[in-house]
């Protein structure tokens, strides 16, 4: 059966330093794989998503990034905080056309 | 315009009570459909797929209208156990792009 894998589960980062968050996919290949940041009380957000190895596509400008360097592994990052990238950020997975399902996410706080 | 959106609400209802959430999304292009609960704090988790054609799981009916370009969500005989936020959620761009409504409150008291 799939599963997914997102860590840390909690993370308090001072302004200013770098983010690493990952998420692996077990159990399918070659999965769309995504990226949403969710702020309290509101929405879920796509920030990015991924077809592929190596294809990123951004939705929303801002000082965040992402990577896929394997087929099941996805990677969000950040060189220099900001107090507005607090949030709960969640990684999930699709094949084409079916539904998604989520790691468990990252709840993220910018001191 | 939001490629998703949903009333925000909160609806308060009553146990017992029907309620009913409308979603509407601006690709005609979409794909395929469904509906989503998250509880506080928690991740969302997939209630149910929407098909043209509507479908019921046990108190909870969902429908399409591709002309109008909007997807219902139907619950009976509320319980309490049914507050949650509920999030239509579209995939667009060929079915690669899965996009998430801002999600509906709902809340049910005894």
């Amino acid at each position: 059966s799939q599963t997914i894998h997102q860590w840390p589960a909690t993370l308090v980062q001072p302004v200013g330093s770098p983010l690493s968050l990952e998420c692996t996919v077990e159990g399918t290949s070659n999965p769309n794989l995504y990226w949403y940041r969710q702020a309290a009380g509101r929405g879920l957000q796509l920030l990015f998503y991924s077809v592929g190895i190596g294809q990123i596509s951004s939705e929303v400008p801002q000082n965040l990034s992402a990577s896929r360097p394997q087929d099941r592994q996805f990677i969000l990052s950040s060189k220099k905080l900001l107090l507005s990238d607090s949030g709960f950020y969640l990684c999930a997975w699709t094949v084409l056309n079916t539904e998604a399902f989520f790691g468990q996410g990252t709840r993220l706080t910018v001191v | 315009r939001k490629e998703v959106e949903q009333d925000p609400g909160p609806f308060n209802v009553p146990e017992g009570a029907t309620v009913a959430f409308n979603c509407t999304y601006s690709n005609s292009a979409s794909q395929s459909f469904f509906w989503y609960r998250q509880d506080c704090r928690k991740e969302p988790k997939l209630l149910m797929s929407v098909y043209s054609s509507g479908n019921e799981d046990g108190r909870f009916t969902a429908q399409l209208n591709r002309a109008s370009q909007y997807i219902s969500l139907l619950i009976r005989d509320s319980k309490l156990s049914d507050s949650a936020t509920y999030l239509c959620v579209v995939n667009v761009a060929g079915g690669f792009k899965t996009i998430f409504g801002a999600g509906t409150r709902l809340f049910v008291k005894a």
